[in-house]
C-alpha cells in the first residue's frame, strides 16, 4: 500500500470528448509525476508537478495538461480524446522534485471509442 | 529509440532457485536505476534501487547488479518464490536533470512455479 490513490479506477469515453483524471499524494510528498502506459509497454513519462508549477514533461502533446494543487492532489486533463489515448494511467509521488523515489497508485484505465 | 531494454519479456523459473533478469541501457546520463514490480490491477511497486556509484546493492532476498562500462544491470532474486510471480520493470533515471522522470523498460514478466 503505496498511499497513493487515484479514481476512478475505470473510464469509457468516446472520441474527441474531454477526461479529467485525479490523483491523491502520499501523505508528505510534494511531487507528483503522470505515465501513460499502453498495452504491452512500460510506463511513459507526460509530467511532473513540484511544488504546484510543471517541471518536467515529456513528449505529449499540449491537449495533455495538469494541475496540483495546495494539498498536493492533482489532475490530468486530456483534451479532443484520440482512440490512441487508450491506455492506464498512472500518477507516482515522490518528496522532493529530483532524487527520490516514485510511488505509483494503481492507475485509471482509459477506454476511448 | 528505446534508452531502456528489457529483452526478454518472460522468464519461467523454479520455486527456490533463482531468477535472473536483465536490463540494458544507451543514456549515458542515467545516473540511478530502480528496480518495479507489478501485479495485474495494481500500481508498480519500488523493489530496489541502485545509484551509478555503486556496483551491486542488496536487500535481503533481492541483489541488482551494475556493470557501468556494458551499461547493463540485473536484478537477482534468491530463493525465488511463487509470490514473486509479476512484471518487473527496469527504470532509469538522470538526477541531474533537475526532476526525476523514470524512463522505464517494456517489463518482464517473471512465473516462479511451485
Amino acid at each position: 500500500e503505496t498511499g497513493v490513490t487515484q479514481s476512478p479506477t475505470h473510464l469509457i469515453k468516446t472520441r474527441g470528448q474531454q477526461v479529467t483524471l485525479r490523483c491523491s499524494s502520499q501523505s508528505g510528498h510534494n511531487t507528483v509525476s503522470w505515465y501513460q502506459q499502453a498495452l504491452g509497454q512500460g510506463p511513459q513519462f507526460i509530467f511532473q508537478y513540484y511544488r504546484e508549477e510543471e517541471n518536467g514533461r515529456g513528449n505529449f502533446p499540449p491537449r495533455f495538461s495538469g494541475l496540483q494543487f495546495p494539498n498536493y492532489s492533482s489532475e490530468l486533463n486530456v483534451n479532443a480524446l484520440e482512440l490512441d489515448d487508450s491506455a492506464l494511467y498512472l500518477c507516482a509521488s515522490s518528496w522532493g522534485s529530483a532524487k527520490n523515489i516514485q510511488y505509483f497508485g494503481a492507475g485509471t484505465r482509459l477506454s476511448v471509442l | 529509440d528505446q534508452q531502456v531494454k528489457q529483452n526478454s519479456p518472460s522468464l519461467s523459473v523454479q520455486e527456490g532457485r533463482i531468477s535472473i533478469l536483465n536490463c540494458d541501457y544507451t543514456n549515458s546520463m542515467f545516473d540511478y536505476f530502480l528496480w518495479y514490480k507489478k501485479y495485474p490491477a495494481e500500481g508498480p511497486t519500488f523493489l530496489i534501487s541502485i545509484s551509478s556509484i555503486k556496483d551491486k546493492n542488496e536487500d535481503g532476498r533481492f541483489t541488482v547488479f551494475l556493470n557501468k562500462s556494458a551499461k547493463h544491470l540485473s536484478l537477482h532474486i534468491v530463493p525465488s518464490q511463487p509470490g514473486d510471480s509479476a512484471v518487473y520493470f527496469c527504470a532509469a533515471s538522470d538526477r541531474n536533470s533537475g526532476y526525476s522522470t523514470l524512463t522505464f523498460g517494456k517489463g518482464t514478466m517473471l512465473l516462479v512455479s511451485p
